[in-house]
């Protein structure tokens, strides 16, 4: 158990949809990461935020955001599904500023379909 | 920009052999290096990571990489498989994030697929 809790565990939905994944870092951890993982592009660095604050993107769509919040727990929010979006999502934290080399644990992921 | 290559998506050995997991790095700064293990439905659990200290690193469940700069290479290996080291393994590197923001994030190998036969 790496300490990192993500809902739910399975999220079954229709294209067009809009729907809001959770994460709850390890304890006393600021970065948290979200991450795509799918058959045809493998695993796939989406957004990560430190503290609240937005600190780097890779290939997140635009129908895609997040945000921290104060607690530090962090929401993905996935809207206008597409049959494409069906993936894992993975959710990782790390302790202390976001610099390498920070290690980081993943959540035991959210599984999207999109039917 | 960083990347890894892991040849070969599947690899397969017998009970008690030799594993031996590829991974080549790319890297303009000096990388960061990590092995992360994922079981079916499953999570991705950490096995090992490269800091830059000794080029030879140790992991959990007998697990070890080296870190060849001369060859870029960071490959895993294992004394003897057990049949509960089938799983997928990915190399990864982190280093300055996508956006040049001088954060970190993690960029993924594909992955290889370990299959242990009795």
């Amino acid at each position: 158990d790496s300490g990192v809790t993500q809902t739910p565990k399975h999220l079954i939905t229709a294209t067009g949809q809009r729907v809001t994944l959770r994460c709850s870092p390890r304890s006393g951890d600021l970065s948290v990461y979200w991450y795509q993982q799918s058959l045809d592009q493998g695993l796939q660095f989406l957004i990560q935020y430190y503290n609240g604050e937005e600190r780097a993107k890779g290939n997140i769509l635009e129908r895609f955001s997040a945000q921290q919040f104060p607690d530090l727990h962090s929401e993905l929010n996935l809207s206008s599904l597409e049959l494409g979006d069906s993936a894992l999502y993975f959710c990782a934290s790390s302790g202390g500023p976001p610099l390498p080399p920070n290690t980081q644990y993943f959540g035991p992921g959210t599984r999207l379909t999109v039917l | 920009a960083q990347s890894v290559t892991q040849l070969g998506s599947h690899v397969s050995v017998s009970e008690g052999a030799l594993v031996l997991l590829r991974c080549n790095y790319s890297s303009s700064v000096p990388p960061y290096l990590f092995w992360y293990v994922q079981y079916p439905n499953q999570g991705l659990q950490l096995l090992l990571k490269y800091t830059s200290a000794a080029t030879l690193v140790k992991g959990i469940n007998g697990f070890e990489a080296e870190f060849k700069k001369s060859e870029t290479s960071f490959h895993l290996t294992k004394p003897s498989a057990h049949m509960s080291d089938a799983a997928e393994y990915f190399c990864a590197v982190s280093g300055p994030g996508v956006s040049n923001s001088g954060y970190s994030t993690l960029t993924f190998g594909k992955g290889t697929m370990l299959l242990v036969s009795p």
